[in-house]
């Protein structure tokens, strides 16, 4: 099955900096790569994905990129602020047989001081 | 937030007990997903279900089980809850077209205690 390794486990930095948390997959016939943001106490909430048909996608200060020869992923959160300190999760979508779902990594704990 | 929720939002359970815990998914979703999320680990894919029927299971023993209902709600059940079944769990909503599913949004989850 799939197996989603995440890197680094912790990341502190200064309120403005950026930061990069990143993913690598096992399975090649993965397509699908969703990142989710877990507060303390809260659902994971689903902040960007990617398709394995594109490369990089971009929503604001959230960026996300994908390298499928290499199979990995990566997360960019630019000009961080306190408000994103919490729990990052990457994922991959893993085909069963007649079914996908999603295999995590371990998470990220970010804390951005201001 | 998502329209998927769940009930309860904690229980407190002793081993060997039975539990249920219930998910309403997101209007114009067709497929839930359950997780077992221990504290400090991502998620753990526990089983799908789709059209009513379980259509995917992960490591999970038997004794973890689920059901569907019409209106695409669902049930995980637990029986002999041991320890290590202590954790949160949650549930996921998508919509799924043949074996293709689309984004999954999370209900809060049951945050499940046992002593």
């Amino acid at each position: 099955g799939e197996n989603v390794e995440q890197h680094p486990s912790t990341l502190s930095v200064q309120e403005g900096d950026s930061a990069v948390i990143k993913c690598t997959y096992s399975d090649s016939a993965s397509n699908y790569f969703p990142w989710y943001k877990q507060e303390l106490g809260k659902r994971p909430q689903l902040i960007i994905d990617i398709r394995s048909n594109v490369g990089e996608k971009k929503d604001q200060r959230i960026a996300v990129t994908l390298n499928k020869t290499a199979k990995h992923f990566s997360l960019h959160i630019t000009e961080t602020q306190p408000e994103d300190s919490a729990v990052y999760f990457c994922a991959a979508r893993a085909r069963g047989s007649g079914y996908s779902t999603l295999t995590f990594g371990k998470g990220t704990m970010l804390l951005v001081s201001p | 937030e998502t329209g998927v929720t769940q009930s309860p939002t904690h229980l407190i359970k002793t081993r060997g007990q039975q539990v249920t815990l219930r998910c309403s998914s997101q209007s114009g979703h067709n497929t839930v997903s359950w997780y077992q999320q221990a504290l400090g680990q991502g998620p753990q894919f526990i089983f799908q279900y789709y059209r009513e029927e379980e259509n995917g299971r992960g490591n999970f023993p038997p004794r973890f089980s689920g059901l569907q209902f019409p209106n695409y709600s669902s049930e995980l059940n637990v029986n002999a809850l041991e320890l290590d079944d202590s954790a949160l769990y949650l549930c996921a909503s998508s919509f799924a077209s043949g074996a293709s599913t689309d984004t999954q949004y999370f209900g809060p989850g049951t945050r499940l205690t046992v002593l």
